[in-house]
């Protein structure tokens, strides 16, 4: 089974408006931690937002917001204005134990996000 | 501070030939993890390393593999290439508590 799904290889959203990148995932280990990043076509992954499954409210950075519904095991990503800078892919990763002794991501396919003017 | 990376950017190589692949972290940080990314299969883990020690595995051949030196620098090496093993390799330093920053990574070509 995947353990992280990303439903939506394309979005396309208007200057401006808000849009909502959806995310679920799956694992059995109680502590967890959900991250979203973005990669330009340049290729570099940029840390966008995160969320640790222990944490009561949702995370927020800037203009991201992770609604993150434990119960459902989803982790959506919302982009509030968006930007023409904002066109990207946006991956969806998990890493599963304690932060500190474990780095390994595991990444959803991403959605390709075109912001159109 | 300068972020991570990674050189060489750009990589030409030819099937058989062996490939290094190097990732300088984030000053401070001790976590190197190297992921391969193809349009085929995605992103996919290689490995950790924390502390010049391998912490964690994924699921490919031994013609992958790695090291991490005593200042946190790391290689990749990539033996008897095969055109399958054309991608963008990506590097993520990590500290403690959970942020990882990512390289700009270097695309290998494989002909």
């Amino acid at each position: 089974a995947q353990k992280i799904t990303q439903t939506q290889p394309g979005m396309f959203v208007q200057e401006k408006e808000a849009v909502t990148l959806d995310c679920t995932y799956d694992t059995s280990d109680p502590s967890y931690g959900l991250f979203w990043y973005k990669q330009p076509s340049s290729g570099e992954m940029i840390f966008l937002i995160y969320q640790g499954s222990y944490d009561q409210q949702n995370a927020t950075e800037g203009r991201y917001s992770l609604n993150f519904q434990k119960a459902r095991k989803s982790a959506n990503l919302v982009i509030s204005a968006s930007q023409l800078g904002d066109s990207a892919m946006y991956f969806c990763a998990m890493r599963e134990g304690g932060g500190g002794s474990n780095y390994k991501l595991t990444f959803g396919k991403g959605t390709l996000l075109t912001v159109n003017p | 501070k300068a972020g991570v990376t990674q050189t060489p950017r750009y990589l030409i190589k030819t099937r058989g030939q062996q490939v290094t692949l190097s990732c300088s972290p984030i000053s401070g940080h001790r976590s190197v993890s190297w992921y391969q990314q193809t349009p085929g299969q995605g992103l996919q883990f290689l490995f950790e390393y924390f502390s010049e020690t391998q912490r964690n595995k994924g699921n490919f051949p031994g013609r992958f593999s790695g090291r991490q030196f005593s200042n946190s620098r790391s290689e990749m090496n990539v033996s008897t290439l095969e055109l399958g093993d054309s991608a963008l390799y990506l590097c993520a330093s990590g500290a403690e508590g959970y942020e990882q920053y990512f390289g700009p990574g270097t695309r290998l070509t494989v002909t």
